[in-house]
């Protein structure tokens, strides 16, 4: 079966910091990946997705992922945060018509 | 304009009893999908269906039956309500002819089990 990890439960850092996630996913096929993001008593927004291509991929925000097969990885980064990114980040795989999801990272950027 | 709306947002209610969970949405999509987040933010699958067909059912207890009159819309009953049940239920869809494509999720309706 499909499983996505997610390295971090929980991360806090400053504003202007640089933010990086990481995900890894156990199914060793063609995958789709995916970015969400969830704020505040928010529902799940797309941030970004791979499907084939150049394995870096840019998101909207200023959120860029990149796609690393050999290490069956997709991180998330940001250069630079802002207190409005503090939400719910998951990481997310496709098989077919199922979803599935990491346990989520939750981010809190201090002003 | 909503893309993918839910209803009502929140719900309380005692065990035992019965409630549904109303979704729809506009956007011509073919796939459509029950996700359950519990109190830890762990988001699962529950259901799925394409064309009104059920195409997903993970393992859900018979108390949960989906329900798509038409393709626009999948609803959700639940029977026999539990404590346990207590969650936020994300209704979702998604493109036809590309079931790897992104999903689109509604705003979300929180379900307390007092």
């Amino acid at each position: 079966a499909q499983s996505v990890s997610q390295h971090n439960h929980h991360v806090i850092l400053s504003e202007a910091a640089s933010l990086e996630l990481g995900c890894n996913y156990s199914y060793g096929g063609t995958v789709n990946l995916f970015w969400y993001v969830q704020y505040p008593g928010q529902h799940l927004q797309l941030l970004l997705k791979y499907f084939s291509g150049d394995p870096l991929v840019k998101g909207i925000k200023g959120f860029e992922a990149e796609f690393i097969k050999s290490k069956f990885s997709f991180n998330l980064r940001k250069p630079s945060v802002q207190w409005s990114d503090t939400a719910e980040y998951f990481c997310a795989v496709n098989q077919g018509y199922k979803l599935s999801f990491g346990a989520g990272t939750t981010v809190t950027v201090r002003a | 304009d909503t893309a993918v709306s839910q209803t009502p947002k929140y719900l309380v209610t005692q065990m035992g009893n019965d409630k549904s969970i109303k979704c729809e949405q506009n956007l011509g999509h073919d796939t459509m999908y029950w996700y359950k987040q519990d109190s830890k933010k762990f988001l699962k699958i529950m259901f799925s269906y394409n064309n009104k067909e059920l195409i997903i059912n993970e393992t859900v207890p018979n108390r949960f039956s989906p329900k798509s009159p038409d393709k626009a819309h999948l609803n959700l009953h639940i029977n026999s309500l539990e404590l346990g049940d207590s969650a936020v239920y994300f209704c979702a869809s998604s493109p036809p002819g590309a079931s790897t494509d992104t999903q689109y999720f509604g705003p979300g309706t929180r379900l307390t089990v007092l």
